[in-house]
């Protein structure tokens, strides 16, 4: 069974550049997408992007310009980076699993932009 | 983008009462739909896909209906641990979207 486990910076400055990495335990890449989430009170749930095995991504159009995701394959990670942040970046940022829906999920890691 | 819609925002149960939690989507989604279950300081959960499938070990007191726009997640006989956020979730469109959740909480 698949298991993520997330870590990165949680306090940033705005302009700073937040970085996450995901690891992935107990399966491969091959497959599925791998996506990252973030959660905050004012817009809830929000999708940010994915990648597949062969490191093909998505992002949402809104984000599209500030993020990158990548993986490495050698070991099982992925990562997420996003630039320029502002105080609207604050949010619980997870990682998951995608085939359509998302299952399993990350821990969560509070990311806070603050001055 | 399609917009997922879920009521009510706050629903107030009584233990072993029956919650019964809706949601909308501004145009079809086939039965490409999840339910998930998050309770404070944790990840949200998948408790159905398909609109009406559970996910792995989730309890029969759960179940979900529906197809195209309108959906249901129905907990039946609810337990102190049932009570927490539940948010449902399109994929049948990219990009995928989530509603913006059903409280429920103690009556």
């Amino acid at each position: 069974q698949v298991q993520l486990q997330q870590w990165g910076a949680g306090l940033l400055k705005p302009s700073e550049t937040l970085s996450l990495t995901c690891a992935v335990y107990g399966g491969s890449f091959s497959g599925n997408y791998w996506s990252w989430i973030r959660q905050s009170p004012a817009k809830g749930l929000e999708w940010i992007g994915e990648i597949n095995h062969s490191g093909r991504t998505n992002y949402d159009p809104s984000l599209k310009s500030r993020v990158t995701i990548s993986l490495d394959t050698s070991k099982n990670q992925f990562s997420l980076k996003l630039t320029s942040v502002t105080a609207a970046d604050t949010a619980v940022y997870y990682c998951a699993v995608h085939g359509g829906y998302f299952d399993p999920w990350g821990q969560g890691t509070q990311v806070t932009i603050s001055s | 983008e399609i917009v997922m819609t879920q009521s009510p925002a706050t629903l107030s149960v009584s233990p072993g009462e029956r919650a019964t939690l809706s949601c909308r989507a501004s145009q079809s989604v086939t039965t490409n739909l999840a339910w998930y279950q998050q309770k404070p300081g944790q990840a949200p959960r998948l408790l159905i896909y398909g609109a009406s499938t559970r996910g792995t070990d989730v309890p029969a007191t759960f179940s979900g209906s529906g197809s195209g726009t309108e959906f249901t997640l129905t907990i039946t006989s609810l337990q102190s641990e049932d009570f927490a956020v539940y948010y449902c979730q399109q994929y049948n469109n990219w990009p995928q979207t989530f509603g913006q959740g059903t409280k429920v909480e103690i009556k």
